[in-house]
């Protein structure tokens, strides 16, 4: 059972557009939200996170929007570009019942953006 | 400052093998974690550890998988006897303090096949 989704395998653009990532969850105790970025043969990069009591955070070309009522946050790239090729990994955390925090990770988005 | 480092990148072994994987931690954090990442369930947390502590290792598949982290600095995750379907990419990462929204630091991760 997939607490956090991203429905959407892969996403392709024309360089200079805007890339919009989505990411679903299901649990209403995640409270703190972030978005990674991998390329092939590397480990995951923190890239910008949220917390619940936010609805957007930007960061240069990215912002991140939340939608709690909606349990729904997005990942917008402007203006995308090449080397923003990648897969996009969206993660939730929220204390469990130990009182520790752990990321629950969505399958993540293949990026591409075309020159 | 270096990263969190991961050795070996490659392991190729037979089915029935002893399997140790290695993670040094970036200095300073006290959480490490262990993931493994395949193409049907994505990231998935196998074990996390807090100052040294397993705290949760409810990710770990079954009693042939074990970890260890004997100090603040090294860790190890080993699989006995392997099988096939243990062949993933398994990440290490580590973070400054458990219970925090501080974002976990991955290493480049171990491409592990077994024949």
């Amino acid at each position: 059972d997939q607490q956090v989704k991203q429905n959407s395998p892969s996403l392709s653009v024309q360089e200079g557009r805007i890339s919009i990532l989505n990411c679903d969850y299901t649990n209403s105790m995640f409270d703190y939200f972030l978005w990674y970025k991998k390329y092939p043969a590397e480990g995951p990069t923190f890239l910008i996170s949220i917390s619940s009591i936010k609805d957007k955070n930007e960061d240069g070309r990215f912002t991140v929007f939340l939608n709690k009522s909606a349990k729904h946050l997005s990942l917008h790239i402007v203006p995308s570009q090449p080397g923003d090729s990648a897969v996009y990994f969206c993660a939730a955390s929220g204390y469990n019942a130990g009182n520790n925090r752990k990321l629950i990770w969505g399958l993540g988005t293949s990026l591409g953006v075309n020159p | 400052d270096a990263g969190v480092i991961q050795s070996p990148r490659h392991e190729v072994t037979e089915m029935g093998q002893e399997v140790t994987l290695r993670c040094k931690p970036i200095s300073g954090h006290n959480s490490l974690f262990w993931y493994r990442q395949t193409m049907m369930r994505g990231l998935e947390l196998l074990i996390y550890f807090n100052n040294n502590v397993p705290i949760d290792d409810s990710g770990m598949p079954e009693d042939r998988f074990s970890a260890k982290m004997p100090n603040a600095s090294f860790s190890t995750l080993k699989i006995q006897p392997s099988e096939p379907r243990d062949s993933a990419v398994y990440f290490c990462a580590s973070r400054p303090r458990d219970s925090s929204n501080q974002p976990q630091h991955f290493g480049d991760g171990t491409r592990l096949s077994i024949l």
